[in-house]
């Protein structure tokens, strides 16, 4: 089964601070890897995916990712913070077998921003 | 307006009682999803359905049932049995395959009275 860890629960930083959220994944084969969003009183919204291809992913509102393998890590990162990035983050990995729809969640990281 | 809608926004259950969350979707999408999100523990999949009358158990389906008789539909029903169902519920859909990006509705908290 895969199981998906998200190494800081709470982190708050000044605007215009840089941004890594740390998360690492374990699964035995390929897999896709997702970052959601869920800014206040709002629905739970994708920032990012990573399917093949270049491991370094960008998203929406200047978010990135990068896919390690060796590492199973998939961390997300933004050079510079808004107040507007304040949310809860969400990485997420489902195994790239022909029926696999599971998707699970890591914990959640709160983002909070301030200005 | 493509979309997923999920009602009520708030639904209070007393003891004993069975309650049905409802999911609709507009967006032709195969595959819906239920999860489960609590504090501090993410999301968890309670069931999900590939194909109208198909469905699975996920993660944590103990207390809760579903059906998909429709493919714009996706109910939840909160037994009795669920022992600790206050929580915030999401109903999810793709296109189809793990591949594709789920989209997620706005929620439905349900609270025990």
């Amino acid at each position: 089964a895969q199981s998906v860890s998200q190494h800081n629960h709470h982190v708050i930083l000044s605007e215009a601070a840089s941004l890594e959220l740390g998360c690492n994944y374990s699964y035995g084969g390929t897999v896709n890897l997702f970052w959601y969003v869920q800014y206040p009183g709002q629905h739970l919204q994708l920032l990012l995916k990573y399917f093949s291809g270049d491991p370094l992913v960008k998203g929406i509102k200047g978010f990135e990712a990068e896919f390690i393998k060796s590492k199973f890590s998939f961390n997300l990162r933004k050079p510079s913070v808004q107040w507007s990035d304040t949310a809860e983050y969400f990485c997420a990995v489902n195994g790239r077998s022909s029926n696999d729809y599971k998707l699970s969640f890591g914990a959640g990281t709160t983002v909070t921003v301030r200005a | 307006d493509g979309g997923i809608t999920q009602s009520p926004k708030y639904l209070f259950r007393k003891e004993g009682q069975n309650v049905t969350l409802s999911c609709e979707q507009n967006l032709n999408h195969d595959a819906m999803y239920w999860y489960r999100q609590d504090p501090g523990q993410g999301l968890r999949l309670i069931y999900y359905s590939q194909i109208v009358n198909d469905f699975q158990k996920g993660d944590i389906a103990e207390g809760y049932s579903v059906s998909r008789e429709k493919k714009e539909s996706f109910p939840l029903t909160v037994t009795s049995a669920q022992k600790n169902p206050t929580a915030f519920y999401l109903c999810a859909s793709s296109i189809g395959s793990g591949f594709e990006t789920q989209y997620f509705g706005p929620g439905t908290r349900l609270l025990v009275l």
